[in-house]
């Protein structure tokens, strides 16, 4: 079936580093992909999302390219901030408008001053 | 507030009891999901529910996982003869349900649930 797998953390980064949180996926039609984040306390919110191949998803500076001759989904960041530290699920939903989510793992990042 | 809202957040209970964990959606999302996330794993997809009915049951592990949404709006997951394997954080999503953004979930914060 499909499945997603992204890096294992635990990340820690410093402040102003460069982030890439790695995720590939299986799965036999064209998903769309999408990259959740946990924050501290909080639910799952939305980062970013890409639905068909070499569209490139972006927000709060992170970025990700779908990238489906290598079936990848990594999530990128310039430089890190400490408000960056959460837990990151990358994602993936079958075609069709029912958008149930199979996710990975998650990686907890931890971003220090 | 304006997000989706789950009750309880926190619920301890014995093995062998029934549970009850509710779920209130974004007014208008007619699109609801419920998920389970065990510890250090992702969230799990249970039951999806577009209006009042549950329109993919799948992910449900056995007959003591059950879920409504009666009137389209509130959802109530209810879990017969709990077991400890049962102790998760139960999550509740909704969707507006526009094809255009389909996989873009709102969650609440969850339930958790931890039997004794």
């Amino acid at each position: 079936g499909d499945s997603v797998t992204q890096m294992e953390g635990p990340v820690t980064l410093s402040e102003e580093a460069f982030l890439t949180i790695n995720c590939t996926y299986t799965a036999t039609g064209y998903p769309s992909l999408f990259w959740y984040v946990q924050y501290p306390g909080e639910g799952l919110q939305l980062l970013l999302k890409a639905t068909k191949a070499d569209d490139k998803g972006s927000n709060k500076g992170f970025e990700a390219t779908y990238r489906k001759e290598t079936t990848s989904f990594h999530l990128e960041k310039g430089s890190v901030q400490v408000s960056d530290s959460a837990v990151y699920f990358c994602a993936l939903s079958e075609g069709g408008s029912q958008g149930n989510l199979i996710f990975g793992k998650g990686t907890k990042l931890s971003v220090k001053p | 507030g304006a997000g989706v809202s789950q009750t309880p957040s926190n619920k301890v209970t014995e093995k062998g009891k029934y549970v009850e964990l509710r779920c209130d959606p974004i007014s208008g999302h007619t699109a609801l999901y419920w998920y389970r996330q065990s510890l250090g794993q992702g969230p799990e997809f249970l039951i999806y529910f577009q209006g009042t009915g549950a329109a993919d049951d799948s992910g449900l592990p056995n007959d003591r996982f059950f879920a409504v949404r009666p009137e389209g709006s509130v959802s109530t997951l209810k879990i017969q003869r709990t077991e400890r394997g049962d102790s998760a954080v139960y999550l509740c999503a909704s969707s507006p349900h526009n094809s255009g953004r389909a996989g873009e979930l709102f969650f609440g914060e969850g339930s958790r649930l931890t039997v004794l």
